[in-house]
């Protein structure tokens, strides 16, 4: 099993759709969580970053962790066509110096 | 704020040849920088972690010699390909640490690198 699962998609939705993107993961010892959006040929950006369960919301982005169950969401609300792009999931815990990446899901918003 | 860069953004060099890869923290300071791979459609392979003033800590199955990193101050860090080859042709990404957690990763534009 992996440390960290992730639909690769692609998740096609029209412009102003609800976007749910999640992640699942085996290792307990993850408390750092985080989303990064990566643009085809670019590096990853930065979009939210969580620490323990719990939720966060910058914008139209919201970000949830249920460390009970092992599953964090992004969700995305009034989605536009820009928000086109592979959404990476990350985490790291104690003991551990390094992220764990998940493979990315690619969204597709059309307008 | 927390502006990463990296030159070059695209490079063709030819096998057995050697490419360096610069990666920049603009707007802070970076006592440690990370450096991955990505292939096509695939996530990104932790290679190595690089620290300020000391060397670099290789991940399992990453050649050290292959891959020499330099982090050589507290804005900059290089990667140097040595005799490449058409297998290391892919994507390469670095990332800066801004501030005291080291999960919060900042990443640069990345590379390019195609062998021919």
């Amino acid at each position: 099993q992996k440390e960290v699962e992730q639909d690769p998609g692609p998740l096609s939705v029209p412009e102003g759709a609800i976007v749910s993107l999640n992640c699942t993961y085996s290792n307990s010892a993850f408390q750092y969580f985080m989303w990064y959006r990566q643009y085809s040929r670019k590096g990853p950006e930065l979009l939210m970053y969580t620490y323990s369960s719990g939720n966060k919301e910058d914008g139209r982005f919201t970000a949830q962790v249920d460390k009970s169950s092992k599953y964090i969401s992004l969700f995305i609300r009034d989605s536009q066509p820009s928000d086109s792009a592979t959404y990476l999931c990350a985490m790291g815990g104690s003991g551990y110096s390094t992220l764990t990446f998940g493979k990315g899901t690619m969204l597709l918003v059309s307008p | 704020g927390a502006v990463v860069s990296q030159h070059p953004s695209w490079v063709i060099c030819k096998s057995g040849t050697s490419v360096k890869i610069e990666c920049r923290s603009l707007d802070f300071q970076a006592t440690t920088m990370f450096w991955y791979r990505q292939f096509p459609k695939q996530s990104l392979m932790l290679m190595a972690t690089s620290n300020e003033g000391s060397k670099a800590t290789y991940e399992q199955g990453v050649e050290k010699d292959k891959f020499l990193i330099n982090h050589a101050s507290l804005t900059l860090s290089t990667l140097t390909v040595t005799s490449a080859h058409p297998e290391d042709s892919s994507f390469y990404i670095c990332s800066a640490v801004s501030g005291g957690s080291s999960y919060e990763q900042y990443f640069g534009p990345g590379t390019r690198l195609t062998v021919t």
